[in-house]
């Protein structure tokens, strides 16, 4: 098993671009949750979904875009990148009923310019 | 709004000495709690987690923590650390909703 996958690995972009970050898993875990990790705060959570076609709000939400058409896959959407959202952000899943992020995927490390 | 506070942000060792972490949250529900580790280029890993029951939880690796809940506190203990426990600690707490709140961590350098 692959586990959580999340690719691209790094990416650079200009503000005002938009992107997609990709996360997929292969575990058909319902629950699944984006989170950006920055120097000295942690691990905020941007939005999660606990299943396919559920989608909700985390604690950071704003500019970004979430869907789950799929079980596997969950991708996350920045909608005109700001360099406010460099960071590094970790797409994570759990196959138990309160969500509770069990695997991670290895991160996606983001640069806003 | 729930938050968790992890005051040691830094905290040099050295092998064999042992270690506390404290974690302190705010919600006055019933909450679930847990630690992560993050290993020098790696991504998180559930060391232990507590959701009823005996307060004192065992993990993996030999770490424990102990859920004080009039202190609302998870702090994290080894009685002897490694080179290789040196990490970035995260702290979390759930009550129950699908929403996860970390705290800022706590990077630990053990010294051989």
């Amino acid at each position: 098993n692959a586990g959580v996958t999340q690719t691209p690995k790094f990416q650079v972009l200009k503000t005002g671009q938009s992107m997609t970050l990709q996360c997929a898993q292969d575990m058909n875990h319902e629950y699944m949750s984006w989170y950006r990790q920055d120097p000295g705060m942690g691990l905020r959570l941007i939005h999660y979904s606990v299943g396919a076609g559920i989608t909700d709000q985390g604690e950071v939400p704003n500019g970004y875009n979430v869907s789950r058409s799929t079980t596997e896959d969950f991708p996350l959407r920045l909608l005109s990148a700001a360099p406010s959202q460099t960071s590094v952000y970790f797409c994570a899943s759990s196959k138990d009923r309160d969500g509770q992020p069990q695997h991670f995927g290895d991160g996606t490390r983001l640069s806003i310019l | 709004a729930q938050s968790v506070s992890q005051h040691n942000h830094h905290v040099i060792l050295s092998e064999a000495a042992s270690l506390e972490l404290g974690c302190n949250y705010s919600y006055g529900g019933t909450v679930n709690l847990f630690w992560y580790v993050q290993y020098p280029g790696q991504h998180l890993q559930l060391l232990l987690k507590y959701f009823s029951g005996d307060p004192l939880v065992k993990g993996i690796k030999g770490f424990e923590a102990e859920f004080i809940k009039s202190k609302f506190s998870f702090n994290l203990r080894k009685p002897s650390v490694q080179w290789s426990d040196t990490a970035e600690y995260f702290c979390a707490v759930s009550s129950g909703t699908y929403k996860y709140i970390f705290g800022t961590g706590t990077r630990l350098k053990v010294l051989a």
